[in-house]
């Protein structure tokens, strides 16, 4: 079974800055998910990787799969980026079905 | 994930009364799983359904929880005599395959037992 490990648990910062968010895993994965979960609760998929770089927006989410090492970096940051940010993973062949979830980090940007 | 519509949006149940819980993919998806969110703890895999069928129900508890996902209609995840350790907010999210599985994710049923 996969451990997924996201890093900062927490994580102030001010408005503008540069914010990165880390997530390691323990086995390999055939896609990797990053997760947004504002306050009340909804949940946006905010990408899906398998490989490489992805970019929307101010958002980019990177992938090394040899290192089993995902990060989501946010530029310009914004008070309403303050969320919860989950990473997510999903791995080939057997196992359970559904994706195995990090505890996610709780991102507050002050304007 | 609008299209993936979860109801209702919170729901309070007294100790030992059944919670039903409702889940209409996306328009176009007949794959859906089931999670729960516990305060404080991250998500957690529940069921993985197809029209009709039960794929991947390891992540569910023993007794007292089940799922459906019928020909017609939404799928339903049921907790009979409900507890306070069920309290949680249980996500639904929809796939139009098998993989990748479902990222789409509705708005989450908030479960409260008194």
């Amino acid at each position: 079974k996969n451990e997924v490990e996201q890093s900062p648990q927490n994580l102030t910062a001010q408005e503008g800055e540069f914010i990165t968010i880390n997530c390691s895993y323990s086995v390999g994965i055939s896609a990797l998910h990053w997760l947004q979960q504002h306050p009340g609760g909804g949940i946006v998929s905010l990408f899906m990787l398998s490989s490489g770089k992805k970019k929307h927006g101010r958002l980019i989410a990177t992938i090394n799969i040899q290192e089993k090492h995902s990060s989501l970096h946010i530029t310009a940051s914004h008070p309403r980026d303050s969320a919860v940010y989950i990473c997510a993973v999903r791995e080939p062949g057997g196992g359970a079905d559904g994706l195995t979830f990090g505890k996610g980090t709780h991102l507050i940007i002050q304007p | 994930n609008a299209g993936v519509m979860q109801n209702p949006r919170h729901l309070v149940r007294r100790r030992g009364q059944e919670a039903r819980l409702r889940c209409s993919p996306m328009k176009g998806h007949s794959h859906v799983y089931w999670y729960r969110q516990l305060p404080e703890e991250g998500l957690k895999f529940m069921v993985y359904l197809q029209k009709e069928n039960i794929i991947d129900e390891s992540g569910m508890p023993k007794e007292r929880f089940s799922a459906e996902f019928p020909k017609e209609g939404p799928s339903i995840l049921r907790i009979q005599q409900v507890v306070r350790g069920d309290s949680a907010a249980y996500f639904c999210a929809s796939s139009p395959s098998r993989e990748p599985p479902g990222a789409f994710f509705g708005q989450g049923t908030r479960l409260t037992v008194v």
